[in-house]
């Protein structure tokens, strides 16, 4: 098993450019999220799925998209860069039927937006 | 919503030596679970340590073990015989049945040989 893997692992934009961050799982797992870490900070909730075609908001939302067709693949999407959004991007996934909540997370992406 | 406090931003350790890192969290919900996470200089995410709320029994995975105290709403980390390796930024973290997770601001762990 690959277990969770995410691409790029790292990326430069330039202000109000689009991209997506891919993030897939091989585990069957129904949970996916997305994090992001700053400096001095720790993992912050993007947005999270509890499965395909369900998706929910976490506490920082703003500026990110997503969406969840397959169980496997959950890729967040940046509208509009904004210097703001450098951070680097952890991917996650669990399994509610495991009893508990573990999350398995890839290895980050690290966004520099200039 | 649920918050979770480190209070520690940073703490030494001698090798072979304890250390304990505190965590602290808020919340209104009665079942939820705790977590500790290692994370080495390679940025991975490594669990260290879980805490289902609806077990008194604090949770204990060789060398690391956990002081729950579900009224307190205080979840702290203990290392007994610490090694080098054990250096790594660590963070609390809190779940609940949604698989909202909340983490803390982390606490930096050295290790001094």
């Amino acid at each position: 098993n690959a277990g969770v893997t995410q691409t790029p692992k790292f990326q430069v934009l330039k202000t109000g450019q689009s991209m997506t961050l891919q993030c897939a799982q091989d585990m069957n797992h129904e949970y996916m999220s997305w994090y992001r870490q700053d400096p001095g900070m720790g993992l912050r909730l993007i947005h999270y799925s509890v499965g395909a075609g369900i998706t929910d908001q976490g506490e920082v939302p703003n500026g990110y998209n997503v969406s969840r067709s397959t169980t496997e693949d959950f890729p967040l999407r940046l509208l509009s860069a904004a210097p703001s959004q450098t951070s680097v991007y952890f991917c996650a996934s669990s399994s509610p039927g495991l009893k508990t909540y573990e999350q398995y997370f890839g290895p980050g992406t690290r966004l520099t937006v200039t | 919503a649920q918050t979770v406090t480190q209070s520690q931003p940073e703490m030494s350790v001698q090798e072979a030596e304890t250390v304990t890192l505190s965590c602290t969290y808020d919340t209104s919900e009665s079942d939820y679970y705790l977590f500790w996470y290692k994370q080495p200089p390679s940025r991975q995410m490594i669990l260290v340590i879980r805490q289902e709320a609806y077990k008194q029994q604090n949770a204990t995975e060789n060398r690391f073990s956990v002081n729950f105290q579900k009224a307190a709403k205080s979840f702290s980390l203990k290392i007994s015989d610490s090694q080098l390796g054990d250096a790594a930024m660590y963070f609390c973290a809190y779940c609940n049945n949604n698989n909202d997770m909340r983490f803390g601001a982390g606490t930096r762990l050295t290790v001094k040989p």
